[in-house]
């Protein structure tokens, strides 16, 4: 079946430092890519995604671009934030069937 | 305000009482699925819904029984809960792809 496959970390950065993680997937067809991001104590939120290849999604200074010839879907932010830390997972979702979730990265950024 | 609402948001329970939390969203959504968060396993999902009267089993269904009688609501029914149930519980409703995520159920079977 499908699956996600993303870096565990944690990830711990001084602020203003470059920002990538990586995720990778297994699936059938064309999926739509995702990126969701959880803060301490909340449900998660959608951070950006893209819907077919090439496609570059970007929301909060993060960017994520769909590429289909290496199956990655990687996370980067040029300059990250105390704010930004948090758990960010990868996802795919194929029309009609389930949604798939990477197991998580935990970001933590030092001021 | 558009939403997924959860209830109750935490719950204590002994092995074996059945119990059922609520879902429900305002937004008109068609797809609405259940996950569980587990430290180190990331989110799972439990059962799904394309559509009223229309359920499927996602990655951990056992354990585990769903409805769809109403477009707004699916409710999770733990029929005999055990102690590996203890976890996070989040339920999500879905336009076009995108996952709108309710605050989430702590629950702990004892």
């Amino acid at each position: 079946g499908d699956s996600v496959t993303q870096m565990e970390g944690p990830v711990t950065l001084s602020e203003e430092a470059f920002l990538t993680i990586n995720c990778t997937y297994t699936a059938t067809g064309y999926p739509s890519l995702f990126w969701y991001v959880q803060y301490p104590g909340e449900g998660l939120q959608l951070l950006l995604k893209a819907t077919k290849a090439d496609d570059k999604g970007s929301n909060k200074g993060f960017e994520a671009t769909y590429r289909k010839e290496t199956t990655s879907f990687h996370l980067e932010k040029g300059s990250v934030q105390v704010s930004d830390s948090a758990v960010y997972f990868c996802a795919l979702y194929n029309y009609g069937q389930n949604f798939v979730f990477g197991p998580g990265t935990r970001l933590s950024v030092l001021p | 305000e558009a939403q997924v609402t959860q209830n109750p948001r935490y719950l204590i329970t002994v092995t074996g009482k059945k119990l059922t939390v609520t879902c429900s969203q305002n937004m008109n959504h068609e797809y609405m699925s259940w996950y569980r968060q587990d430290p180190g396993l990331g989110l799972r999902q439990i059962y799904y819904s394309m559509n009223v009267e229309v359920t499927d089993k996602g990655d951990v269904p056992e354990g585990y029984k769903v409805s769809r009688k109403e477009k707004r609501n699916f409710p999770l029914i733990l029929e005999s809960p055990s102690p590996n149930q203890t976890s996070l519980y989040f339920c999500a409703s879905s336009l076009r792809g995108t996952q709108y995520f309710g605050p989430g159920t702590r629950l702990l079977v004892l």
